[in-house]
């Protein structure tokens, strides 16, 4: 089965960046989606179809992806940032949705 | 504006069946177009995505989870059903639906369901 692998954890000071990575072979064939679950709450979609992201999510959320990582960057990190973030994507040889085990940010 | 809303038992006894009900509001799912998921959350650890169905009534599970698990639609109700047999604690989690087209755009805030005797 198809498989995304995240880091556990990330830690950032605030005004820095975060990057996030997501890796499974060929990833950069797939599109990428990323959501932000706070403690407590259900997960949001931060970032959809790579790179793309809804309304109301802050400019400083990006998505790129090339070869076998995906990455979710974060810029200008606020403590309000802090959460677990989630890769997905949709196999289509197995028409599964697929998530990566999360990563945890820690902004310090 | 689309809203989901999980219901159903809390506490399910070991080997005994998890059901759950999603109700839409705000879209009817028979318009078609995505499809509606399960997605559960054991407290501390990952999400894990557990199926899906469409308006039609097809359906896609979770390989690990497949022979336990069903998910049915009524639109006459827009609603949309989770059962899943012969539970055990492995299954107890914060149980979301969601709509999905090829991601999840909208989610339920989520039930917890505990496994207990």
């Amino acid at each position: 089965s198809y498989v995304l692998t995240q880091p556990p954890s990330v830690s950032v000071a605030p005004g820095q960046t975060a990057r996030i990575t997501c890796e499974s072979d060929n990833i950069g064939r797939k599109s990428v989606h990323w959501y932000q679950q706070r403690p407590g709450l259900a997960p949001v979609v931060v970032v959809y179809d790579d790179s793309d992201r809804p309304s109301g999510i802050p400019e400083r959320f990006s998505g790129s992806h090339s070869g076998n990582t995906a990455t979710l960057t974060i810029s200008r990190v606020e403590a309000g940032d802090e959460a677990d973030y989630y890769c997905q994507v949709w196999d289509a040889r197995s028409d599964q949705v697929i998530f990566g085990g999360g990563t945890k940010v820690t902004v310090l | 504006q689309l809203q989901l809303q999980e219901s159903g038992s809390g506490l399910v006894k070991p080997s005994q069946t998890l059901s759950l009900t999603c109700a839409v509001s705000g879209y009817s799912i028979s318009s078609g177009g995505y499809s509606w998921s399960w997605i559960r959350q054991p407290l501390g650890k990952g999400l894990e995505w557990i199926g899906y169905i469409y308006q039609s009534g097809n359906t896609h599970y979770n390989p690990s989870l497949k022979s336990r698990v069903t998910i049915s639609v009524d639109k006459s109700k827009n609603e949309f059903s989770l059962n899943l047999t012969s539970v055990t604690a492995a299954d107890a989690a914060v149980y979301y639906c969601g709509r999905v087209g090829t991601y999840v755009d909208s989610w339920g805030q989520g039930t917890l369901v505990t496994v207990s005797s």
